[in-house]
């Protein structure tokens, strides 16, 4: 079964707005990752939020997770055209110490200039 | 610093034939990782991988699929007599360690189109 879901699977907003995306998980977890995919490409790392973490920020990201509720959620300030990707959050499932990643559908988001 | 290089990015092949994907993990990086993509969906993971060793291959289909890590040279998925099913984009990622607190690096992908 899906791990991470993403809400909403499609979101549009002007430049210089900000966006915000959330995703839900359903089994105790390490970690919550946050990866962005432009069309066409590979996945690329945006933050790792521990599950003894909060809040997380790197430039214009916020990343905050509720273990209680299982969700975390994404936020992009000040948005630019430049963001516009596929946004997915993963979880881990342990394999040996590593961990397979586990993703959600993702939320495609679409900055209008 | 060089990331994982995948390829080729894109592969057609007819019902039938075999695909072999290739994946070099990032410099020093000793584990690798396959994911698949359908189109609109996340990814999912198929197999993990150390040199010469699978670690687990829970989400690879039970026939036609295999991977290996050999000592030298690439990661290679292979997909024996492909059916149009198996179209999507396969990606690789890589990781230094068994860390589960370390992201996985990702590379471009292959692009599977069966004829």
């Amino acid at each position: 079964s899906q791990q991470g879901e993403e809400d909403p699977q499609a979101l549009s907003i002007q430049e210089g707005e900000n966006a915000t995306m959330n995703c839900s998980y359903k089994t105790s977890i390490n970690n919550l990752q946050w990866y962005r995919q432009n069309s066409g490409r590979g996945l690329v790392h945006l933050i790792l939020i521990r599950s003894n973490e909060r809040e997380k920020h790197s430039g214009r990201l916020r990343v905050t997770l509720d273990t209680s509720k299982k969700s975390s959620s994404l936020l992009i300030t000040a948005s630019r055209a430049a963001d516009t990707a596929s946004y997915f959050c993963a979880t881990g499932s342990p394999i040996q110490g590593a961990q397979k990643l586990v993703f959600g559908q993702g939320t495609r988001l679409t900055i209008n200039p | 610093n060089a990331g994982v290089m995948q390829n080729p990015r894109h592969l057609v092949r007819r019902r039938g034939q075999e695909a072999r994907l290739r994946c070099s993990p990032m410099k020093g990086h000793s584990h690798v990782y396959w994911y698949r993509q359908l189109p609109e969906e996340g990814l999912k993971f198929m197999v993990y991988l150390q040199k010469e060793n699978i670690i687990d291959e829970s989400g690879m289909p039970k026939e036609r699929f295999s991977a290996e890590f050999p000592k030298e040279g690439p990661s290679i998925l292979r997909i024996q007599q492909v059916v149009r099913g198996d179209s999507a984009a396969y990606f690789c990622a890589s990781s230094p360690g068994a860390n589960s607190n370390q992201p996985q690096h990702f590379g471009d992908g292959t692009r599977l189109s069966i004829l």
